[in-house]
C-alpha cells in the first residue's frame, strides 16, 4: 500500500501567518490522485483540495495545494481563527486508498 | 446527504449493522467508502462499495473482519461486524466518492456525521 506521511506533526502558528504542510507518499502517486481534508473536533472530514491542487466548492482562495509524484503540499495564505484544525492527505491512486497520519495547525 | 445510524454500545463478541441513509443524489451512481477513526487518532479506509452492482473492494486490514453491503431499495449503505472486539470501538464515518473516469472511485467528498460503535464488557 501507498505510505502517506506528513509533516509537521503539530504546527503552532498565529491567525495571518502562512501554515505550509507537506504529504509525502512512499511510491509515486498516479494522476496526482491526492486530496486534503479537514477535520474540527468532533466533525466529519471536509473535502480542501482534490487532484493535488483543485480547490472544493466553497472552499476559500487562502487553501491551495501544489506538488506531484511523491511530494504535495497544502499551503493556507493569511491564517483565519477557525482554519486551526487537523488535516489530512489522502491517496486514491492505488486500493488500498490511504491517508496520512495527519497534521495539527494550532495555535501559538 | 448522508445520514448515519446513532451510536451503539455492545459487548464483545457480539453482531452489529450500522447504517448511511443517503438522500439527494443518485445512490446508484456514487461508490459509498467507510472509514474509521479511533479516538484521538487519524483517518483509516476501510473499504468501499458500487451500489449499482454492489462490487466492493476492501482494505486488506479490514477483509474478512467487516462486511460493506448496500440496499438500492432503501438507499442505504451498511457496515456489518458478525462478532466484534473491544478493538472495534471508534467513530465509523460513511462518505460518497467522487466519480472519476469510468467510474474511478476518487476522493471522499461528501461525509456523513459518523457513528460512534463503543465495545466493552
Amino acid at each position: 500500500e501507498i505510505v502517506l506521511t506528513q509533516s509537521p506533526g503539530t504546527l503552532s502558528l498565529s491567525p495571518g501567518d502562512r501554515a505550509t504542510l507537506s504529504c509525502r507518499a512512499s511510491e509515486s502517486v498516479n494522476r496526482n490522485y491526492i486530496a486534503w481534508y479537514q477535520q474540527k473536533p468532533g466533525q466529519a472530514p471536509r473535502l480542501l483540495i482534490s487532484t493535488a491542487s483543485f480547490r472544493a466548492a466553497g472552499i476559500p482562495d487562502r487553501f491551495s495545494g501544489s506538488g506531484s509524484g511523491t511530494d504535495f503540499t497544502l499551503t493556507i495564505s493569511g491564517l483565519e481563527p477557525e482554519d486551526f484544525a487537523v488535516y489530512y492527505c489522502h491517496q486514491y491512486s492505488r486500493t488500498p486508498y490511504t491517508f496520512g497520519q495527519g497534521t495539527k495547525l494550532e495555535i501559538k | 446527504q448522508l445520514v448515519q445510524s446513532g451510536g451503539e454500545v455492545k459487548k464483545p463478541g457480539e453482531s452489529l449493522e450500522i447504517s448511511c441513509k443517503v438522500s439527494g443524489y443518485s445512490f446508484d451512481k456514487y461508490w459509498i467508502g467507510w472509514v474509521r477513526q479511533v479516538s484521538g487518532k487519524g483517518l483509516e479506509w476501510m473499504g468501499i462499495i458500487y451500489p449499482g452492482d454492489s462490487e466492493s473492494r476492501y482494505n486488506p486490514s479490514f477483509q474478512g473482519q467487516v462486511t460493506i453491503s448496500a440496499d438500492r431499495s432503501t438507499e442505504t449503505a451498511y457496515l456489518r461486524w458478525s462478532s466484534l472486539k473491544a478493538s472495534d470501538t471508534a467513530v465509523y464515518f460513511c462518505a460518497r466518492s467522487a466519480l472519476g473516469p469510468g467510474w474511478y472511485p476518487m476522493y471522499l467528498d461528501l461525509w456523513g456525521q459518523g457513528t460512534l460503535v463503543t465495545v466493552s464488557s
